[in-house]
């Protein structure tokens, strides 16, 4: 069974850069897409990005240049890094595998537990 | 971006009762859309993808139709653990987007 476990700090102050790791366990990272996905307190569910196992990525243009994905196929491990953090990046942020269908990237089937980013001072 | 809208926004039903949630693309996305049921404090699950095919182990109680803009989940027979808030997303372009959500509570 296919595993995602987040880890990371969860608190970050502002203008730092928000960073992520998620390891995958019970399956290898390639020929898959790996996606992070966020939601703020009591709201709904934002798409970050995704990154291919080859290092290929497309991001959400909504982060503008602050968002950067990498893979480490060595260790299983995939990460986020989000710069110039804001009050507005408060997320809990998920890392998910996007099954392939039809050669594209089309649903998250796995899903990490979720870790709590707070950006405050 | 392709906007995502879901309605209605919350709903309450009772145990056995027929639920439909609706989510409408603001352009056609053929089949590209999936279903999530979140309970809360949990990560989302995936219930239907590609509009219409049921997630392995997902009860089939749920059902999923619709092609181009307009997509509904269909909830037959409501079970206690199904109380939860449900997402649609759409996978035709970058970047992926997610309906608001519909809150289905116990009436």
């Amino acid at each position: 069974q296919v595993q995602l476990q987040e880890s990371g700090p969860g608190l970050v102050k502002p203008s730092e850069t928000l960073s992520l790791t998620c390891t995958v366990s019970g399956g290898s990272i390639s020929s898959y897409y790996w996606s992070w996905i966020r939601q703020p307190p009591g709201k709904g569910l934002e798409w970050l990005g995704y990154i291919y196992y080859s290092g290929s990525t497309s991001y959400n243009p909504s982060l503008k240049s602050r968002v950067t994905m990498s893979v480490d196929t060595s260790k299983n491990q995939f990460s986020l890094k989000l710069s110039s953090v804001t009050a507005a990046d408060t997320a809990m942020y998920y890392c998910a595998r996007a099954s392939i269908f039809g050669m594209v990237p089309y649903y998250f089937d796995y899903w990490g537990q979720g870790t709590l980013v707070t950006v405050s001072s | 971006d392709i906007q995502m809208t879901q309605s209605p926004s919350s709903l309450s039903a009772s145990v056995g009762d027929t639920v439909t949630i609706t989510c409408r693309a603001s352009q056609s996305i053929s089949s590209y859309l999936n279903w999530y049921q979140q309970k809360s404090g949990k990560a989302p699950k995936v219930l239907i993808y590609a509009a219409s095919s049921l997630e392995s182990g997902v009860p089939s109680r749920f059902s999923g139709s619709g092609s181009g803009t307009d997509f509904t989940l269909t909830i037959s027979s409501l079970q206690p653990e199904d109380f939860a808030t449900y997402y649609c997303q759409q996978s035709y372009s970058s970047p992926f987007t997610f309906g608001p959500g519909t809150k289905v509570d116990i009436k």
